[in-house]
């Protein structure tokens, strides 16, 4: 399974664009590319999936170049409630493989 | 999705007894996993559970010290057998909704905070 590099923590203030990018270097041909968000006491809550190009939801966006050896998370405007740890993860169906996360700190 | 529930919530548990955690889910899922995620860690997976066929354990992790059932498509348990104060942490489950291309989305139960003494 592809490995997941991702930096350990990022700070932010409200209402601020956040990108978090993840390097995935050896992503398969049939790996998808997913984020999860984990608060403290929490489960994990995937966030957004994408394969290829550019991903949007309600909640972020996910960009993903043309090579997939990387991808970036993007957060619009966030808030303090955005306050979490992030993780990146490929894989093709299955098990999920967690690596370190990234823990963005959203300050007033 | 799915919504998941775990029972206990947290326990503490003395040295060399086991608790069995329970995970039920809201609908009928094929593929349900159980983590483990110590104190300002991320999550290790221990194993797959697929109903009717034996749980497959990642390296590390082996069957007589985390027994896991699954009897139907809606219920798992996770046994910690032989506890000692290393297996303090917190347990959860997830499941896998759809085809394979959705098998990267899963969801998660709430976790259940184990502490050994």
């Amino acid at each position: 399974l592809a490995k997941t590099t991702q930096p350990i923590s990022m700070d932010s203030y409200e209402g601020q664009e956040v990108n978090i990018t993840c390097s995935h270097n050896n992503i398969a041909t049939n790996d998808y590319i997913t984020w999860y968000q984990q608060f403290p006491s929490q489960g994990p809550r995937f966030i957004i999936q994408g394969y290829k190009t550019k991903v949007t939801n309600e909640v972020a966006s996910l960009f993903i170049p043309a090579d997939r050896k990387s991808s970036t998370l993007s957060l619009p405007r966030v808030s303090l409630s955005d306050t979490a740890v992030y993780y990146c993860l490929v894989g093709d169906g299955g098990k999920l493989i967690f690596g370190q996360g990234t823990e963005l700190s959203v300050k007033p | 999705s799915a919504v998941i529930s775990q029972k206990p919530s947290r326990d503490i548990c003395q040295r060399g007894t086991s608790l069995t955690i329970q995970c039920q889910v809201d609908s009928q899922v094929t593929m349900m996993f159980w983590y483990r995620q110590q104190p300002g860690q991320s999550l290790t997976l221990i194993a797959t559970a697929n109903q009717g066929s034996e749980a497959t354990y990642e390296s590390g992790f082996v069957i007589d010290k985390f027994p896991i059932s699954r009897p139907n498509l809606t219920f798992s348990t996770l046994t910690v057998s032989n506890m000692s104060p290393e297996d303090s942490s917190i347990y959860l489950c997830s499941v896998a909704l759809g085809g394979s291309s959705s098998y990267n989305e899963q969801f998660f139960g709430p976790g259940t905070r184990l502490t050994v003494l």
